[in-house]
């Protein structure tokens, strides 16, 4: 079956430490996003990919950093820079129709210990 | 000015009556419009894609004025599974989520 797979569900971070996120899709979308949510707020841009091997900021880049390797993957290092880390992250993925619909993980929640 | 705005909520209502969503965009450039619809720590899900001619969907209507770059969802007749939370989303270059509005059914 076709989707976008999010690993792991649950990570916890440690003062100080890179950690990275994974994001895979095998429905051959070009464009990858991904978003922060905070309890009770809306979704926040991060990074997006459009294609491969390029990727733009979103609103909230800072202490974060993409790489978009392949088609398929799109994975997210939390840096020791983003200061406050703990929330809930969101990746998905879209075709390249004008109307077409965004396709969603089933998100990383991400704790400092 | 926020790119996307919602209504701040929580709406509370009771079960049977209408609701109604607003969202307002700044970016006229923008291209594509939807309603998600997110349950409580689960992904976003796609309730609607929204259209200038406006579009219904059994209970749902969607309708979008690019003039007053204004996005709505009505939800007649609801029921208590329509309790979540109800995100404006708006496509350019890239995707903006609206902050969301959290609907509670009464029952």
């Amino acid at each position: 079956d076709g989707g976008i797979t999010q690993s792991p569900k649950y990570l916890f971070r440690k003062e100080g430490q890179n950690v990275t996120l994974s994001c895979e899709q095998n429905l051959n979308h070009d464009a990858m996003y991904w978003y922060r949510q905070d309890p009770g707020q809306g979704l926040r841009l991060i990074y997006y990919s459009q294609i491969v091997n390029d990727f733009q900021k979103g609103d909230i880049a800072e202490g974060y950093s993409v790489s978009r390797e392949k088609k398929e993957s799109f994975p997210l290092t939390v840096t020791s820079a983003q200061k406050n880390p703990t929330a809930f992250y969101l990746c998905a993925s879209r075709g390249r129709l004008v109307n077409e619909k965004l396709f969603f993980g089933s998100g990383t929640q991400l704790s400092v210990l | 000015r926020k790119e996307v705005e919602q209504d701040p909520g929580p709406f509370n209502v009771p079960e049977g009556a209408t609701v109604a969503f607003n969202c307002t965009y700044s970016n006229s450039a923008s291209q594509s419009f939807f309603w998600y619809r997110q349950d409580c720590r689960k992904e976003p899900k796609l309730l609607m894609s929204v259209y200038s001619s406006g579009n219904e969907d059994g209970r749902f209507t969607a309708q979008l004025n690019r003039a007053s770059q204004y996005i709505s969802l009505l939800i007649r007749d609801s029921k208590l599974s329509d309790s979540a939370t109800y995100l404006c989303v708006v496509r350019r270059d890239k995707i903006i989520f609206g902050k969301g509005t959290r609907l509670h059914i009464l029952p």
